[in-house]
């Protein structure tokens, strides 16, 4: 399955499948990106994160791309499981850290 | 890794009345926290980014009076709510930055759910 961010932003998926969750950011000057992941009641907790140099991170079942020219990032869950169920987040930094919209990953058992 | 405490996690308190909102860097210093509001359904927002021994820096539309900002040390800052209203029920998050060399991001509180009755 495959999000739009502001567009789409709940996304459900069967357990398994592969997820991409979308981002569009704002500001061309960003220098680093993060991802979050959150759960219902719970802070935000630190995924994986890319800087302006690169265009592609690979983490455990993670992989976060980006595209500096249409400036968006997307993340890409393998595999994904029940327990990724969650909000995730793109932060892009900008000497503080601003936060996307948000998409609503949900996994169907 | 870094940690991030957050205290209270939940707190109900009446309208006109203040509230005290803890976060503390357990294992580092953190010279810069960050305090954040999220509304159901939203994301985060940023609201003012705390210095050690200085004035915090409040985002536009951040009433700095009533939300106060204290960084005494390199461990603690405290966000307080003055004279709390309904509105400004919400869940609120800190989040600081280990500066050690080699860690990415920035570690985040648990959060605190304020409801103001």
């Amino acid at each position: 399955g495959e999000s739009v961010g502001l567009h789409l932003p709940t996304l459900s998926v069967q357990e398994g499948d592969n997820s991409i969750i979308n981002c569009a950011y704002s500001n061309s000057a960003s220098d680093y990106f993060i991802w979050y992941k959150q759960e219902s009641g719970k802070g935000p907790q630190f995924i994986i994160d890319i800087r302006s140099n690169m265009d592609k991170r690979q983490g455990q079942r993670v992989t976060v791309l980006l595209n500096k020219t249409v400036k968006h990032l997307s993340l890409q869950i393998a595999a994904t499981q029940p327990g990724d169920s969650a909000v995730y987040f793109c932060a892009e930094n900008r000497a503080q850290f601003y936060f996307g919209t948000g998409t609503s990953l949900t996994v169907i058992p | 890794g870094a940690v991030v405490s957050q205290h209270p996690s939940r707190v109900i308190c009446k309208s006109g009345t203040s509230v005290k909102i803890e976060c503390r860097s357990l294992d580092f210093q953190a010279t810069t926290m960050f305090w954040y509001r999220q509304f159901p359904k939203q994301s985060l927002m940023l609201m003012a980014t705390s210095n050690e021994g200085s004035k915090a820096t409040y985002e536009q539309g951040v009433e700095k009076d009533k939300f106060l900002i204290n960084h005494a040390s390199l461990t603690l800052s405290t966000l307080t709510v003055t004279s709390a209203h309904p509105e400004d029920s919400s869940f609120y998050i800190c989040s600081a930055r280990d500066n050690t060399p080699g860690l990415s991001g920035y570690t985040f509180g648990s959060g605190t759910r304020l409801t103001v009755v």
